[in-house]
C-alpha cells in the first residue's frame, strides 16, 4: 500500500525558516513524481510543485517558484518543502501527493495528470 | 481566482441526487478529476478520467463530460458524503483546480 505521512504541524514567527517532510513507503520512491499542494485557511487547492526523486527534476508552480524550495532524500524516501523566511501569508495546510499520468514532451509537462495518494497534512502557522 | 468554475454550494436531502458542475475551455481536451474532502482530512481521489471510479469509492459516485463542462453525479447521497468537492483537469497549469463546492446533505 502507498502511504504518505508528514511531519507535524508547526508555528513558526515572521523571517524564520522552515523545512517540512512526507515520508513515502509502499513504492519505488525514485521512479515517481512527488508533488505538494497548498490549502489555505478556507480556500481551495494551489499546486506549489513536484519533484522526480531519481534525478532531482523539480519544477514549479509559477505563483510559488522562489517562495519555496522542494527537495527530496532517496536514502529515506522522503520529500521536503522548505521556505527560509516565512511570512504570515504562508499559514496553510501543506499536503503532499503523487502526481499520476504525467506527460512531458520535450521537456515541458503538457498534462498534469491526477493526484493520488494524498499526505494527511501539515498545517503551518506563522504568527508574530 | 481558479482556473474552473464550481458552484459554491450545492443542497440535497438524502437519498436524492446531487449534481456537481465544473466549467473550464480545457475540458473538452483535457481529462477532469474530482476529490472529496471531509472536514479536517485532506482530499480523496473519487473520479479520474472524466468517468472512472477508483477501487473503494462507492458505485453511486459517477462523473461525466459534455464539452467545456464536467459533472460528478452522486446517486442516492448519504449524510457521510457532506464534504467539499473539488474538480481539477489541466490547462494553462499541469495542474488546475476549482474552487471547490460544498455539498450539504439536508
Amino acid at each position: 500500500e502507498v502511504q504518505l505521512v508528514q511531519s507535524g504541524a508547526e508555528v513558526k514567527k515572521p523571517g524564520e525558516s522552515l523545512k517540512i517532510s512526507c515520508k513515502t513507503s509502499g513504492y519505488s520512491f525514485t521512479s515517481h513524481w512527488i508533488g505538494w499542494v497548498r490549502q489555505m485557511p478556507g480556500k481551495g487547492l494551489d499546486w506549489m510543485g513536484i519533484i522526480y526523486p531519481g534525478d532531482s527534476d523539480t519544477r514549479y508552480s509559477p505563483s510559488f517558484q522562489g517562495q519555496v524550495t522542494i527537495s527530496a532524500d532517496k536514502s529515506v524516501s522522503t520529500a521536503y518543502l522548505q521556505w527560509s523566511s516565512l511570512k504570515a501569508s504562508d499559514t496553510a495546510m501543506y499536503y503532499c501527493a503523487r502526481p499520476q499520468e504525467i506527460t512531458i514532451i520535450r521537456g515541458v509537462i503538457t498534462v498534469g495528470g491526477w493526484f493520488d495518494p494524498w499526505g494527511q497534512g501539515t498545517l503551518v502557522t506563522v504568527s508574530s | 481566482s481558479y482556473g474552473l468554475t464550481q458552484p459554491p454550494s450545492v443542497s440535497v436531502s438524502p437519498g436524492q441526487t446531487a449534481r456537481i458542475t465544473c466549467s473550464g475551455d480545457a475540458l473538452p481536451k483535457q481529462y477532469a478529476y474530482w476529490y472529496q474532502q471531509k472536514p479536517g482530512q485532506a482530499p480523496v481521489l473519487v473520479i479520474y478520467k472524466d468517468t472512472e471510479r477508483p477501487s473503494g469509492i462507492p458505485e453511486r459516485f459517477s462523473g461525466s463530460s459534455s464539452g467545456t463542462i464536467v459533472t460528478l453525479t452522486i446517486s442516492g447521497v448519504q449524510a457521510e458524503d457532506e464534504a467539499d468537492y473539488y474538480c481539477q483537469s489541466t490547462d494553462s497549469s499541469p495542474w488546475v483546480f476549482g474552487g471547490g463546492t460544498k455539498l450539504t446533505v439536508l
